[in-house]
Formats: structure tokens, sequence, C-alpha cells
């Protein structure tokens, strides 16, 4: 299996600020690899997909970067909404997902 | 626009059977586009994939639960269903259904997803 980790695992950020988040897969996964916000009590939300493309609706301050065994997320400058946990996720094995263990952005 | 909407027990004994359904509203779940998956969150912890299955019945479950997972679809009333057997403490856990989109290349994504549901394993 294909196993995923990301880091920081909790980080405190000020609006206005940069913030990235690392996800290293366990082997090489190409761009098969997603990234998803999720708010307390609610569903994850798709924000990146294929690594580096925006979803949808999803504001141009968040981006996705890697490829291989390792991606980044980065906020270009933190809004309020913003604080949430990341989760990264694999889509490269066939049929088989698995998710980052996520990480928790919270105000400093 | 498509929605997605768990229903089932909250509470289920310990070795029992866990059953959830999922409907899908403002789109058909026949489309050959998509595959429809559950997932589950344990109180504060992070996701796990449990299965997907394809309109036309086709499945594929994650291999750490394979031997109590079975999903299925009923194309008539636009629903997929879980069945999670021999639960235990461990399988508490807000349970999501999700819809999972080929977005490009093979890239695959989660792209909408219930708001979940909370069952809770105790007698």
């Amino acid at each position: 299996d294909i196993q995923m980790t990301q880091s920081p695992s909790s980080l405190s950020a000020s609006v206005g600020d940069r913030v990235t988040i690392t996800c290293r897969a366990s082997q090489s996964i190409s761009s098969y690899l997603n990234w998803y916000q999720q708010k307390p009590g609610k569903a994850p939300k798709l924000l990146i997909y294929a690594a580096s493309s925006l979803q949808s609706g999803v504001p141009s301050r968040f981006s996705g970067s890697g490829s291989g065994t390792d991606f980044t997320l980065t906020i270009s400058s933190l809004q309020p909404e913003d604080f949430a946990t990341y989760y990264c996720q694999q889509s490269y094995s066939t049929g088989v997902v698995t998710f980052g263990p996520g990480t928790k952005v919270d105000i400093k | 626009q498509v929605q997605l909407q768990e229903s089932g027990p909250g509470l289920v004994k310990p070795s029992q059977t866990l059953s959830l359904t999922c409907t899908v509203s403002g789109g058909s779940i026949s489309s050959g586009d998509y595959y429809w998956s559950w997932i589950r969150q344990p109180p504060g912890k992070g996701l796990e994939w449990i299965g997907y299955i394809y309109y036309s019945g086709s499945t594929y479950y994650n291999p750490s639960l394979k031997s109590r997972v079975t999903i299925s679809v009923d194309t008539s009333k636009n629903q997929f269903s879980l069945k999670l057997s021999s639960v235990t403490a461990a399988d508490t856990a807000v349970y999501y259904c999700a819809r999972e989109v080929v977005v490009v290349a093979a890239t695959r994504a989660f792209d909408i997803w219930g708001q979940g549901t909370m069952v809770t394993v105790s007698s």
C-alpha cells in the first residue's frame, strides 16, 4: 500500500501569512495527488486535483505543486475562512485510495 | 446540482452489522463517469477510504476492511449502500458517501461529498 505523510501535523499562522503544507508519498505517484480542506463538523472539500489544478470555485490563493513523491499545498495569503484541516490523497493505486494524516491550520 | 445524503442508524451494537444508504439527487447514479464511495472518519482522526461501487455493480474495497464490507447499488432508487459486519468500537466514526470522478488523465478525486452521518458502536 502507498502510505502518505504530511508535515507539519499542525501550524499556527496569522491572517495574511503565506502557508506551506508538505505531503510525501511512500513511492512515486506521478501527479495523482489531491488536496482537501475540512472544517469542523463538515465534509472535506476538494481544493486541488492532479497535484496542481485548482478545483472550480476555489480561490486562487490556493496552489499546489510537486510530482513523484513530494508535494506542496500553498496558501499565498491566509484568510480567516482558511483555518481548517488539510488532507492530501493519492489516487495512483488502482482502486485503493489513501489519505494523509492531515495538517491543522489554526490562528496564531 | 448533485447532492448526496447518508441515512441509517446512529447506534449499532458490537458484533452486529452497520448498514447505511446514500441517496443521490440532482443526477443519475447510472452515469458511467463516476465511482460511488464510502469514506469514514473516527472522532478526532483522519479519513479512511472504505470502498467504491460503479453503477454496473463492480466494486473495490480497502484491503484492511474487505472481509467485512459489502457495497451495493440500486439504480432504480438512485442509491448505494454500505454494510459493515462484525462491528466493534473501532468502527465508531462519521461515515461519508462521496462521488469520485476522473478529473484529468486518469486522476480521480472526490468532488462531491454527503454531509456525513455519525455511527456509534456501543451496547
